[in-house]
């Protein structure tokens, strides 16, 4: 069975400009969440999307939008990059248990010069 | 609001030293908590789900318990393989997952 894929696994982008990143989730996980991970902030709650619908936000600026696809796979999009967006972007697809594991993938570093 | 600690922020064993990590965590209402080993660059890999107090679970030399405040990930007689940052995590009634800051553990032959 496939993981979670994301892609690209590494950018490099500069101020100003605008990012999209993409993640396929395990087959038949309906739900996708994405967080941002960063040394000094940890692991952050960008958004959940489930069956193309935002469940849930987390608190991050406008600048940071997602979207999801009927077929699950889902994009998260950052606009008018600033220097503290460099991060490890992490896609993860939640399992069918009762509580709902996470499964990540392998995660997007993007640097912002 | 729900928060997630852990300790300590980094622990340094030797090969075949056993020790614990410690997760204390505050939730309104536990779904499930949590346990991760993410190695360097790359995403957290699930380990175990624990759902109600005094549930254990076990996997190679870790062993992940829980009680009504906080969840302990033993590891026993360590390998260098073992050593990676070990993320504790919480998702309560209100859906979000909450994570902690991790553990970073390392392993010397």
């Amino acid at each position: 069975k496939a993981g979670v894929t994301q892609t690209p696994r590494y950018l490099i982008k500069t101020r100003g400009q605008q990012v999209t990143l993409s993640c396929s989730p395990i087959s038949g996980h309906r739900s996708v969440s994405w967080y941002q991970q960063t040394p000094g902030q940890g692991l952050q709650f960008l958004f959940e999307y489930f069956s193309e619908t935002q469940r849930n936000k987390g608190n991050f600026p406008g600048r940071f939008s997602g979207r999801q696809f009927s077929n699950s796979r889902s994009e998260m999009n950052v606009s008018t990059l600033e220097l503290g967006d460099s991060a490890l972007y992490l896609c993860a697809s939640m399992g069918q248990d009762r509580a709902g594991e996470l499964f990540f993938g392998e995660g997007s570093r993007l640097t912002v010069l | 609001e729900d928060q997630v600690t852990q300790s300590p922020e980094a622990l340094r064993l030797q090969e075949g030293e056993s020790s614990s990590l410690n997760c204390s965590y505050t939730v309104s209402g536990l779904r499930g908590l949590f346990w991760y080993r993410q190695d360097p660059g790359k995403g957290p890999e699930f380990l175990f789900t624990l759902y109600s107090a005094g549930e254990e679970k076990e996997k190679e030399r870790l062993k992940a318990t829980l009680t009504k405040k906080e969840s302990f990930l033993h590891i026993t007689a360590p390998k260098p393989e073992d050593s990676a940052t070990y993320l504790c995590a919480v998702r309560g009634y209100g859906q979000n997952f909450v994570f902690g800051p991790g553990t970073r553990l390392s392993v010397l032959p």
